[in-house]
């Protein structure tokens, strides 16, 4: 099973920018890394994809090494709604179906 | 965009009833939908598999005859809970999967709550 790490929360301020590492040593060739946000109460919204180096989307950055063991979300100039649960997914093909499991995500709260 | 419509938001039973919660893609196909459920402060916790056509595939530790999952068509699967018991009070959250797609798209979540 490919497993992910991440801090368990981090704190920041409105406008700043915020980045979350995640680190996914045992990630297969043909895995994608997703970054997910959930508010409370509400399903998982996708923010990005990638499989290597950058990827760039209205609302976030992922950057990824070379050795894809880690992958970065950056979220620029963040606000008070950015408030929630990111959680760093790496595909997980066993058995053949291709599932995402959850690991325990980072809580951001964002603060005035 | 994809979209990942759940039913019923949230639902409200006595125990011993069976519930049942539908997931349905409304503007793809989806080959593959997966069931996960969370508890408050928790991240989610993937119970099965569900494939178009056959029987769904269930995590370690899931109940198969407690969860029946059953996904007769592109476009719709659907998760009861039997026999449903306080603790099986939980956030229910299905996903879809088109065919060839990497990006899981979520549905909004279905809230149980068992007396």
């Amino acid at each position: 099973l490919a497993k992910t790490t991440q801090p368990i929360s981090m704190d920041s301020y409105e406008g700043q920018e915020v980045n979350i590492t995640c680190s996914h040593n045992n990630i297969a060739t043909n895995d994608y890394i997703t970054w997910y946000q959930q508010f409370p109460s509400q399903g998982p919204r996708f923010i990005i994809q990638g499989y290597k180096t950058k990827v760039t989307n209205e609302v976030a950055s992922l950057f990824i090494p070379a050795d894809r063991k880690s992958s970065t979300l950056s979220l620029p100039r963040v606000s008070l709604s950015d408030t929630a649960v990111y959680y760093c997914l790496v595909g997980d093909s066993s058995g053949g179906y291709n599932k995402l499991i959850f690991g325990a995500g980072t809580r951001l709260a964002v603060h005035p | 965009g994809a979209v990942v419509s759940q039913h019923p938001s949230w639902v409200i039973c006595k125990s011993g009833t069976s519930v049942k919660i539908e997931c349905r893609s409304l503007d793809f196909q989806a080959t593959t939908m997966f069931w996960y459920r969370q508890f408050p402060k928790q991240s989610l916790m993937l119970m099965a598999t569900s494939n178009e056509g056959s029987k769904a595939t269930y995590e370690q530790g899931v109940e198969k005859d407690k969860f029946l999952i059953n996904h007769a068509s592109l476009t719709l699967s659907t998760l009861t809970v039997t026999s449903a018991h306080p603790e099986d009070s939980s956030f229910y959250i299905c996903s879809a999967r088109g065919a060839g797609a990497n990006v899981l798209t979520f549905g909004a979540g279905s809230r149980l709550t068992v007396l």
